[in-house]
Parts: C-alpha cells; sequence; structure tokens
C-alpha cells in the first residue's frame, strides 16, 4: 500500500520568493512520483513525475523536485514565483507496476503581490 | 490530440434524479480512471477500466452509482437517484498501456444536486 502526506494545505509567498511544497510518501515497493497542478474550474495537470532515472526532476513552468529516498520525500520547488502560479498542487504515488494513483490532500498556493 | 473530453462541464440537478456524466478518453488509450473531488474527502478513485472491463470499483460509493464503457473511446458515470451529497467535481482521466505512469486528466464536471 502507499500513501501521501502534502504538510502545508495552504502555502502563500511573495512575488519573486522561492516556492517550497512538501511531500512526504510511503510505498512499500520503489515508487513511482508525481505532482499535479490544477487552476480554478480545471483538471489536473502534469508538472513533473519521477520514475526512477534521475532523482533531480524538472518539469513545467520552472518547477522542480527532488526525489530523497532516505526522507522519503519529492518536495516541489521554484526559485522566483510568479502571479500565475496560484493554484492547487497535488502530490501523488503509485507502485511501478499498478495502475492506480494515490493523491495527496492537496496545496493551495497563494502568490501575493 | 484534443484530451480527455467530459461532458458537461456543469450539471445542476434536483435530489432522486438520475444524472449521467460522460467521458471520451485520448484515442489509443487503454485505462480509464473516474475520480471524484471534493473539499472534505480531497481526489478519490471510483473505479477504473481496462480495455473496456471494470476492474477495481471498490471506489464506488454506493449502488446509486455505475460506470459503464461500451467501447474504447466512451465512458459514462451513471447516479440513479442523485442525493446532495453526491455533489463534487467529478473527473474523467486516460493513460496508456503497458508502461505508462501518469494519468491525462479532463477537465472535470462539476455536479450540484439540490
Amino acid at each position: 500500500a502507499q500513501s501521501v502526506t502534502q504538510l502545508g494545505s495552504h502555502v502563500s509567498v511573495s512575488e519573486g520568493a522561492l516556492v517550497l511544497l512538501r511531500c512526504n510518501y510511503s510505498s512499500s515497493v520503489p515508487p513511482y512520483l508525481f505532482w499535479y497542478v490544477q487552476y480554478p474550474n480545471q483538471g489536473l495537470q502534469l508538472l513533473l513525475k519521477y520514475t526512477s532515472a534521475a532523482t533531480l526532476v524538472k518539469g513545467i513552468n520552472g518547477f522542480e523536485a527532488e526525489f530523497k529516498k532516505s526522507e522519503t520525500s519529492f518536495h516541489l520547488t521554484k526559485p522566483s514565483a510568479h502571479m500565475s502560479d496560484a493554484a492547487e498542487y497535488f502530490c501523488a504515488v503509485t507502485p511501478g507496476s499498478a495502475r492506480q494513483l494515490t493523491f495527496g490532500s492537496g496545496t493551495q498556493l497563494t502568490v501575493l503581490p | 490530440d484534443a484530451g480527455v473530453i467530459q461532458s458537461p462541464r456543469h450539471e445542476v440537478t434536483e435530489m432522486g434524479q438520475e444524472v449521467t456524466l460522460r467521458c471520451k478518453p485520448i484515442s489509443g488509450h487503454d485505462y480509464l480512471f473516474w475520480y471524484r473531488q471534493t473539499m472534505m474527502r480531497g481526489l478519490e478513485l471510483l473505479i477504473y477500466f481496462n480495455n473496456n472491463v471494470p476492474i477495481d470499483d471498490s471506489g464506488m460509493p454506493e449502488d446509486r452509482f455505475s460506470a459503464k464503457m461500451p467501447n474504447a473511446s466512451f465512458s459514462t458515470l451513471k447516479i440513479q437517484p442523485s442525493e446532495p451529497r453526491d455533489s463534487a467535481v467529478y473527473f474523467c482521466a486516460s493513460g496508456p498501456g503497458r508502461g505508462w505512469t501518469e494519468a491525462f486528466f479532463g477537465q472535470g464536471t462539476r455536479l450540484t444536486v439540490v
């Protein structure tokens, strides 16, 4: 079984500041990990994914995440927040061969001018 | 590719009425998923299909919920009778076959049962 914990249901940052959204996972097998973004009234869009290759994964819109097995973490970062980054972000995990994603509860990112 | 297409985008219905949500997956994808999103419970997987066959429906909350996939390009999620607590955003997602890792989501159907 696998699970995902996202620390902080709401995160606020100033425009231009570092974005850090936290995700910890639990998995009985080496996991595949994802970050999705959901803009208001939209579906989920894949930001980036970790599939056992490079531990530092770069995604769209300047986001990246680092897989740290020792910490069972997959935190999402962006060096400089933009107003357009305001959205809800979901971390998700799946076992290597399964066909189901387990999602975290989401983190709402607010970017302050 | 147009992506996963869901209809309608918004649905308002009265308690007790039948509601049917529709989904067209990405062409060539073998897997189709129905999710429900609420403030209280977040994103929940309701059911998924592989090659039009339901594989896991353990997330379907009650017998009032049913899902079908009559062919590779169409799926429905039906609620009969609907109740106010069914109000949520329902997402359909699809995925390619063997070796895939992520799901591709539609824009969702916002259901309000009054």
